[in-house]
Order: C-alpha cells, then structure tokens, then sequence
C-alpha cells in the first residue's frame, strides 16, 4: 500500500515569503501529526489533526499553522519565514497511536 | 519538561559486534517508541513498548522498558552493516499528559564498519 506522501521534497525560499507544504496520509489513517527537525533541536512536535480537528500542537510561534481536509490530507503553513526556520518537516500519519506511526520521507525547507 | 536522553550520542563499532543503545527520562510515560532514520528519509518504526518491564525481540533487535515506565534500551547483536543509521526513541503520553504527540529522545549515531 501507498505510504504517506509529502510534496514538495525540496524547497528554497527567501526569508519573509510564506510556504505550504502538503501531506497525504497512508489510506484510512485519520491521524495526522506535523515534526520538525533540525541538527540542533532534534524531532519537535508541530502539532496533530484527527478528522479535520487540531488536537494537539507544540510550542512553536503562531506563524505555523495546519489544517486537515475531508479526506485526511493536511497542510502546514509557516508564514513570514526566517532563516531559523530551515529544516526538515516531517508529517505522520496513524491508523491508532499505539500502534506506532508510519512518516513521509520529510519536505527539506531551506530559507536564505 | 518532558526530555529523553540517549547515549550515546555516537557509536563507531565493527561489523559483528554488540551494543546497547540507552534512553531515559525522569517522565513516566505511557508507550516508549522505537526508530530508525537514514539520511534523507522519514523515521521507520521498529518497536512500540507500552507495558513496565516488556521485552521486545526483533531478530537480531531487543528492545526492553523499563519497570517505571521511564527509561528504555535496545540492544543490537552481531551488528551489520544495514544496522547504520540514526536510532531514536520516542515517548508518549509523558507523566499522563496528551497521546497523539511523541517526545522524541537526542538520537543516536550508529556507524557500523564492514
């Protein structure tokens, strides 16, 4: 079966612009959570949807926000970009939580 | 807070060897999850853990919780070279606080030479 998707896989974009990325999740999954990496952070928690509802978020400022669509797909936004904000994002998707959680193969967001 | 520390923090060992990679936390929490993550791609589970003092054997992977519920280990024997990669542990549901978010632990760098 089709694993989660993430587009694009790459990105350049210039400090200010803002950027979307998108998230298609395995087929039945409803869970869908956002991570960010970094070398110096580690994997932190965006935040996670469940049939088109915010149920967690992590602590990070309100220039990142998501959304999750009918059919499960979802999207973050970060507007306003600043050089701190280049890493790779993650998005998850699960069918149920303890089970364990299947990522994309992550978009690699570059600001300059 | 809720941190997971692992050690270490790096790992160069020879193909063949043993070795046990270590996560720990003051938090209690609800499952413990396991990954690997190779350059350029996503997290790939290995192992979920959700009961205090469970072991877990994947072939030549054992994965053990702790009886608190706090900390965690995996232990790989005769490493390959397929074994490189960078193990990270996740938890959830730290000291009863929300599911549907991992706190995931500082990694560990493993390099397995032929």
């Amino acid at each position: 079966k089709a694993g989660v998707t993430q587009t694009p896989r790459y990105l350049i974009k210039t400090r200010g612009q803002q950027v979307t990325l998108s998230c298609s999740p395995i087929s039945g999954h409803r869970s869908v959570s956002w991570y960010q990496q970094t070398p110096g952070q580690g994997l932190q928690f965006l935040f996670e949807y469940f049939s088109e509802t915010q149920r967690n978020k992590g602590n990070f400022p309100g220039r990142f926000s998501g959304r999750q669509f009918s059919n499960s797909r979802s999207e973050m936004n970060v507007s306003t970009l600043e050089l701190g904000d280049s890493a790779l994002y993650l998005c998850a998707s699960s069918l149920f939580t303890a089970d364990g959680y299947t990522f994309g193969s992550g978009t690699r967001l570059t600001v300059v | 807070t809720q941190l997971l520390e692992q050690s270490p923090q790096f790992l160069s060992i020879q193909e063949g060897e043993n070795l046990t990679v270590y996560c720990n936390s003051s938090s209690v929490f609800s499952s413990l999850q396991w990954y690997r993550q190779e350059p350029g791609e996503g997290p790939v589970l290995l192992v979920t853990v959700v009961t205090g003092g469970e072991v877990k054997k994947l072939k030549r992977l054992t994965f053990q919780f702790g009886d608190a519920r706090k900390d965690s280990s995996l232990h790989i024997t005769a490493a390959q070279p397929g074994d490189t990669g960078l193990y990270l542990c996740a938890g959830e549901g730290g000291d009863g606080g929300a599911t549907n978010k991992l706190i995931f632990g500082t990694g560990t760098l493993l390099a397995v030479q032929p």
